[in-house]
């Protein structure tokens, strides 16, 4: 039962350097979701997607893109990282946008950027 | 839009005691409520909802929630905490009025068990 699932836990990566953090999960979920969190700030909302062929901008999308690549996957990429961007990185996903159940999250992406 | 208040950034209690950790969202309008746990180096676990119906919530690991609609406010609740409830705690909030509103957290509070 593995619910959601990210890859991978920890990542340091130089200015400028690019990658992409994997996202799944085995729930038949319809929505995704990606937040960062840093200290002090809780929890922000980076880019969501609804429904499969779907995504959506966030509380704080600047700097990344997100790609929903079937029912199950949503990655997230820095194309162009910088230290601002050095965070911890949660997905989450709910049955659907309604989220009455509320969402179940990943245990994480730690990113360094130096 | 949403919002949510969590009044203490840290609290810390001796083992045995009781702990209330507060939680005001912005609108008195229907909305669903959430506390969620995360402990260190792990990801966000559901501790308790309130959707609708009965205003005390029980949760996991004997935590509680009043929900009360005129002062807005969930406030998290366990009678006597242990070592083990070391952890932070996010409210997030919920309207019911829009088809497509998203979750929207606190900025959390650490609650620190001492022996």
């Amino acid at each position: 039962n593995a619910g959601v699932t990210q890859t991978p836990k920890f990542q340091v990566l130089k200015t400028g350097q690019s990658m992409t953090l994997q996202c799944a999960q085995d729930m038949n979920h319809n929505s995704m979701y990606w937040y960062r969190q840093d200290p002090g700030m809780g929890l922000r909302l980076i880019y969501y997607s609804a429904s499969e062929g779907t995504t959506d901008k966030g509380e704080v999308p600047n700097g990344y893109n997100v790609s929903r690549l079937n029912k199950r996957e949503f990655s997230l990429r820095l194309e162009s990282a910088a230290p601002s961007q050095t965070s911890v990185y949660f997905c989450a996903s709910s049955e659907n946008i309604a989220a009455v159940y509320g969402y179940t999250f990943g245990s994480g992406t730690r990113l360094t950027v130096v | 839009a949403q919002s949510v208040t969590q009044l203490d950034s840290q609290v810390p209690v001796f083992e045995e005691a009781p702990v209330e950790l507060r939680c005001n969202y912005s609108s008195s309008v229907s909305v669903y409520l959430f506390w969620y746990v995360q402990y260190p180096n792990q990801g966000l676990q559901l501790l308790l909802k309130y959707l609708s119906g009965s205003t005390l919530v029980k949760g996991i690991n004997g935590f509680e929630a009043e929900f009360n609609k005129s002062q807005t406010s969930f406030h998290l609740r366990k009678p006597s905490v242990h070592i083990s409830d070391t952890a932070e705690y996010f409210c997030a909030v919920r309207g019911t009025q829009g088809g497509s509103e998203k979750l929207v957290f606190g900025k959390g509070t650490k609650l620190t068990v001492n022996p």
